[in-house]
């Protein structure tokens, strides 16, 4: 299962904390995604990135932020903003996609947040 | 922007059976289909895709249908196994991809 990883594995935060995933990958792909995955909601989109320097807003981005400095790498921090952070939170990566095509996401292993 | 439905959200089959899933979208520009299957405490891992330009895709046991006119796209598993059990999750794409909401698929030995 290599190509794509992220930690810490678990990650415990305190109310009012800002916490910071990190998500690396080896598989020279161009494009990065980060997810939030909660039970019977299936994988809601936070943020994106196509290329370094560059990310947009995915369907939930409130109370996180995002950097694309290196092509290999793309931290999501969870905000004190962030009013219900507690979640499974799953980085993926692909070829660079358009609208006119579409490719498959490699995911890692994931990182469940829990705010005490 | 795009919406997926999908249904069942629960499935529970026998050993041997067949197991359909549906989904749903909505944005007519979507143009890929990919099926992702997420087994307990593990990624999610993509299993089969279809892409607008063809109608159905085989692999084994596990085939895809795609109606762009009705806008759904089905996932089959014949021959149900045990190692069928998981999640799984569909998804429509023009670019970034939109997931549905997953089915939890049990198949009894």
């Amino acid at each position: 299962d290599g190509g794509i990883t992220q930690s810490p594995k678990y990650l415990f935060r305190k109310e009012g904390q800002n916490v910071t995933l990190s998500c690396e990958q080896n598989l020279n792909h161009d494009a990065m995604y980060w997810y939030r995955q909660d039970p019977g909601q299936g994988l809601r989109l936070i943020y994106y990135s196509q290329i370094v320097n560059d990310f947009q807003k995915g369907d939930i981005a409130e109370g996180y932020s995002v950097s694309r400095e290196k092509k290999e790498s793309f931290p999501l921090t969870v905000t004190s903003a962030q009013k219900n952070p507690t979640a499974f939170y799953l980085c993926a990566s692909s070829i660079r996609v358009t609208s006119l095509l579409g490719g498959e996401q490699f995911f890692g292993p994931g990182t469940r947040l829990t705010v005490l | 922007g795009e919406n997926v439905e999908q249904h069942p959200s629960t499935l529970s089959v026998q050993e041997g059976d067949s197991a359909v899933i549906k989904c749903t979208y909505s944005d007519s520009a979507s143009n890929y289909f990919p099926w992702y299957k997420q087994e307990l405490g593990k990624r999610p891992q993509l299993i089969i895709d279809i892409r607008s330009n063809v109608g159905e895709k085989k692999d084994q046991r596990i085939a895809v249908t795609l109606n762009k006119t009705a806008k759904h796209f089905s996932l089959h598993i014949t021959e149900t196994q045990p190692e069928d059990s998981a999640v799984y999750f569909c998804a429509a794409a023009a670019g970034k991809s939109t997931f549905g909401d997953g089915t939890t698929l049990t198949v009894k030995p």
